[in-house]
């Protein structure tokens, strides 16, 4: 199985700051026959189901503001929020969908 | 609108069985993946499974396989995570997940139903 490990466990941004979210995965996620790194980021506020933020690493969902960027490959990957606002605090995790099982990382929790 | 609603919450006794649903709507239910996906109290996601409508291919988490079974219902475009004997340690929030399919594969999860709470105590 595919490991997928976050840092840090959590943090704490002032408002209009950036964040940032590292994982990493025990083994690669890009897929050679369509050149596409399987990790997706989601976003659980307290008391809701998850939100699908980035999909191939980089494509935002519809709707997600572009605050909200990820980039890398391979097995390192970031996720990052370049101006915090109020409504971002909640817990980011990645997650890869390369070969089942498509674990998750273990979640980093976004402060004000 | 594509959603995903979820069954409601359910409180049983060890050893009991139960069967969690998920009904799709606003998509066509047989061409996306839907996934479960596990939250304990207070703790963080797991992934434990997925089915594809169109030809029931399921895959499970080791963790899961044996623990838990995934089947749907395509005629009622209904996704189901049952269980013949719970434990308390099964006491968690379950959520099923609407994942796209790239490369005759699952993919990311796009669509999330609200979650289904199941309480196992004696």
């Amino acid at each position: 199985d595919i490991v997928m490990t976050q840092s840090p466990d959590s943090l704490a941004v002032s408002l209009g700051e950036r964040a940032t979210i590292n994982c990493k995965s025990s083994q690669s996620v890009l897929y050679r026959t369509n050149n596409e790194n399987y990790l997706a980021w989601y976003q659980q506020k307290p008391g809701q189901p998850p939100k699908l933020l980035i999909y191939w690493a980089s494509t935002r969902e519809s709707g997600v503001p572009d605050r909200f960027s990820g980039s890398g490959s391979g097995t390192d990957f970031t996720l990052t929020i370049s101006s915090l606002q109020a409504e971002d605090v909640a817990v980011y995790y990645c997650q890869h969908y390369y070969s089942s099982p498509f674990t998750f990382g273990p979640g980093t929790k976004v402060d004000i | 609108e594509v959603q995903l609603v979820q069954s409601g919450a359910e409180v049983k006794k060890p050893g009991e069985s139960l069967k969690i649903s998920c009904k799709g709507s606003g998509y066509s239910f047989t061409t996306y993946w839907i996934a479960w996906v596990r939250q304990m109290p207070g703790k963080g996601l797991e992934w434990m499974g997925i089915l594809y409508p169109g030809d029931s291919d399921t895959r499970y988490s080791p963790s899961f396989q044996g623990q838990v079974t995934i089947s749907a219902d395509k005629s009622i475009s209904t996704a189901y995570l049952q269980w013949a004997s719970l434990k308390a340690s099964d006491t968690a929030m379950y959520y099923c997940a609407r994942a796209p399919t790239s490369v005759s594969n699952p993919s990311y999860m796009d669509v999330w139903g609200k979650g289904t709470t199941v309480t196992v105590s004696s």
